[in-house]
């Protein structure tokens, strides 16, 4: 268990829709990321937060956001939804700001989505 | 244009033989290297680390070799054991932006 929760664990939906991914980092820690992993992908580096504040940006649509709340947790929100942006999508954790502090990352389970 | 490439989808190994994995890059500016190992209904878990200013790093029964003219690492499993069966990751970056991923290389160790 690596202290980072996300919710739900799967998520089914319909083309057109909206959506919101919860994570809670580790206790401490006060950047999240975001990744995406379609079907035979790697991990794709969405956004990361860090204290509130968004710290750098990937490959993340226009039809994305996320915040980090005052909690330190955090939301993605996918909106009107596609059939390909079906896949995991993963939150980590780090008590560091840096993407330096790659070896302490810790990932959630991810939460698995469905587009149908 | 993947940057970070896992040739191999899968790799079969005999418990106690050697595992060994490998991951090609194509950005010169990436000086830090990672792998990771993942569980089914898991997310990724941090393997090892090696940073470009040097070739060989190891920890326990893994070691991670990196070619930098080759823009080549592999990472090395001895003796392999039938709880390493996992998909392994590979990723790499500039020490100051985000890390780029590999698809990911699933290892099973046999008995």
């Amino acid at each position: 268990d690596s202290g980072v929760t996300q919710t739900p664990k799967h998520l089914i939906t319909a083309t057109g829709q909206r959506v919101t991914l919860r994570c809670s980092p580790r206790s401490g820690d006060l950047s999240v990321y975001w990744y995406q992993q379609s079907l035979d992908q790697g991990l794709q580096f969405l956004i990361q937060y860090y204290n509130g504040e968004e710290r750098a940006k990937g490959n993340i649509l226009e039809r994305f956001s996320a915040q980090q709340f005052p909690d330190l947790h955090s939301e993605l929100n996918l909106s009107s939804l596609e059939l390909g942006d079906s896949a995991l999508y993963f939150c980590a954790s780090s008590v560091g700001e840096g993407l330096a502090d790659y070896n302490e990352q810790f990932f959630g389970p991810g939460t698995r989505l469905t587009v149908l | 244009d993947q940057q970070v490439k896992q040739n191999s989808p899968s790799l079969s190994v005999q418990e106690g033989r050697i595992s060994i994995l490998n991951c090609d890059y194509t950005n010169s500016m990436f000086d830090y290297f990672l792998w990771y190992k993942k569980y089914p209904a898991e997310g990724p878990t941090f393997l090892i680390s090696i940073s470009s200013i040097k070739d060989k790093n190891e920890d326990g029964r893994f070691t991670v070799f990196l070619n930098k003219s080759a823009k080549h690492l592999s990472l090395h499993i001895v003796p392999s054991q039938p709880g390493d069966s996992a998909v392994y990751f590979c990723a790499a970056g500039p020490s100051d932006d985000k890390l780029i991923f590999g698809t990911g290389t699933r290892l099973q160790v046999f008995p």
